[in-house]
């Protein structure tokens, strides 16, 4: 199996319920964030993304919330799924050059049915 | 549909070894990446590419080197392949047009060196 989810914090979820995926970032002059999601043995998939002039935005079942005061950006899935289980990882732009991206680390949510 | 795709999934290498990892993508994408993705670190950028023959160094680009001969493939080279390279290695592009175009990935190659 994967690696890439040992070592990783891990969020369990009834299936049905929402789940909520933080990310804490720290560089104040990041301007664009986006999260991926990625599941076992297969490369990161971009979910959403949203720019600092933000604080909210939504796609088909998620929401992005951004808190530039304290840096942070959160993840919600609406009706967590089993097909939702992955990975979810955080990545920060700020500028400055070709596809300056700094990625976190990542959450692994379980999906209980 | 987006399509990245990387040459193997899984390689077994022994130290010493050159190692070859190709990526290739069929959406005429100017920019190209490589990560290693190893657990408790992240993605970590070795090299990209903005353009056919042009390369820029990453944040962990010692031990590897590039090349972008034509703007679908960009290859990761390991000139002698050491055991701290066994990783995950995931391949990425983007249009060209800034730092906040969507990167999409390939399914990654996990590489052992043994």
């Amino acid at each position: 199996g994967e690696s890439v989810g040992l070592h990783l914090p891990t969020l369990s979820v009834q299936e049905g319920d929402n789940s909520i995926i933080n990310c804490a970032y720290s560089n104040s002059a990041s301007d664009y964030f986006i999260w991926y999601k990625q599941e076992s043995g297969k490369g990161p998939q971009f979910i959403i993304d949203i720019r600092s002039n933000m604080d909210k935005r939504q796609g088909q079942r998620v929401t992005v919330l951004l808190n530039k005061t304290v840096k942070h950006l959160s993840l919600q899935i609406a009706a967590t799924q089993p097909g939702d289980s992955a990975v979810y990882f955080c990545a920060e732009n700020a500028g400055g050059g070709y596809q300056k991206v700094t990625f976190g680390t990542g959450t692994k949510l379980q999906v209980i049915p | 549909d987006v399509k990245v795709t990387q040459s193997s999934r899984y390689l077994v290498k022994r130290t010493g070894e050159k190692v070859f990892l190709e990526c290739v993508q069929d959406m005429d994408h100017e920019n190209m990446f490589w990560y290693r993705q190893d657990p408790g670190l992240g993605l970590r950028l070795i090299y990209f590419s903005y353009d056919v023959k042009m390369k820029e160094k990453g944040d962990i680009p010692e031990g590897y080197s590039v090349s972008r001969e034509k703007k679908e493939r960009f290859s990761l080279i390991l000139e002698s392949a050491s055991t701290n390279q066994t990783s995950m290695y995931l391949c990425a592009s983007s249009k060209a047009g800034g730092p906040r175009d969507t990167q999409y990935f390939g399914p990654g190659t996990r590489l052992t060196v043994l």
